[in-house]
């Protein structure tokens, strides 16, 4: 079954602990990306990656690290986490040959941050 | 990037058509219309998307006006399960892939 994965689904972590959402996905895509969803706000971009080795940053990309070791992954890190990015995070794949493509999304992690 | 502007809620009978309207009078030629739901902090789906023709597929369909400042995605038989937020974003065909999302559309489905 195509799918986008993430792990964990739920995270309580206090501020300053170094954690990472992983992500992968199984339809050989070349884009993925990762979004916030905050109340109010809506979704917005943190980083996207082209291809492996090729990320960059979207629209709050303050606080946060990626990487794209392998085509299928792409984790996110954040270092230092601070009680601002208590969020529901998403990640994305699409393809990236022409297009625009449909992106699929991930079930979603909700991050808490104390 | 082209904004939208969707209205914030909207109320559908259960087996009625659901015809959720959505105003991108800002887009340019090479911008696409791609319309996704999310039920209830789920990760978003993709439904449908269309450059300037009308489209169909197995979900909905998606009706684009000739100047292509808006555009309606159509349920055409609404169930208790299309309950979620739907929303209409407009998308560069180039590189980025990067999707603006507004605030969308809550339609509820009544039985």
């Amino acid at each position: 079954e195509a799918q986008v994965t993430q792990n964990p689904r739920y995270l309580i972590t206090v501020t300053g602990k170094k954690l990472t959402v992983t992500c992968s996905q199984n339809m050989n895509h070349e884009y993925m990306s990762w979004y916030r969803q905050d109340p109010g706000l809506g979704l917005r971009q943190i980083y996207y990656s082209m291809n492996v080795e090729v990320t960059d940053k979207g629209d709050v990309p303050e606080g946060y690290k990626v990487s794209r070791k392998e085509k299928r992954n792409f984790p996110l890190i954040l270092e230092s986490p601070s009680p601002n990015q208590t969020s529901l995070y998403f990640c994305a794949s699409s393809s990236a040959v022409g297009g625009p493509y449909e992106q699929y999304f991930g079930p979603g992690t909700r991050l808490t941050v104390t | 990037d082209a904004k939208t502007t969707q209205p914030t809620s909207m109320d559908c009978a259960e087996g009625r058509a659901a015809n959720l309207p959505c105003n991108h009078s800002t887009i340019s030629g090479n911008e696409y219309v791609y319309w996704y739901r999310q039920i209830h902090s789920q990760g978003p789906q993709y439904i449908i998307h269309g450059l300037k023709n009308n489209e169909t597929n197995e979900m909905a369909s998606l009706i684009i006006t000739e100047d292509r400042k808006s555009s309606t995605l159509i349920l055409p038989h609404a169930t208790l399960r299309d309950t979620a937020v739907y929303y209409c974003i407009v998308v560069n065909a180039g590189n980025n892939r990067k999707l603006i999302w507004g605030l969308g559309t809550s339609l509820a489905v009544n039985p």
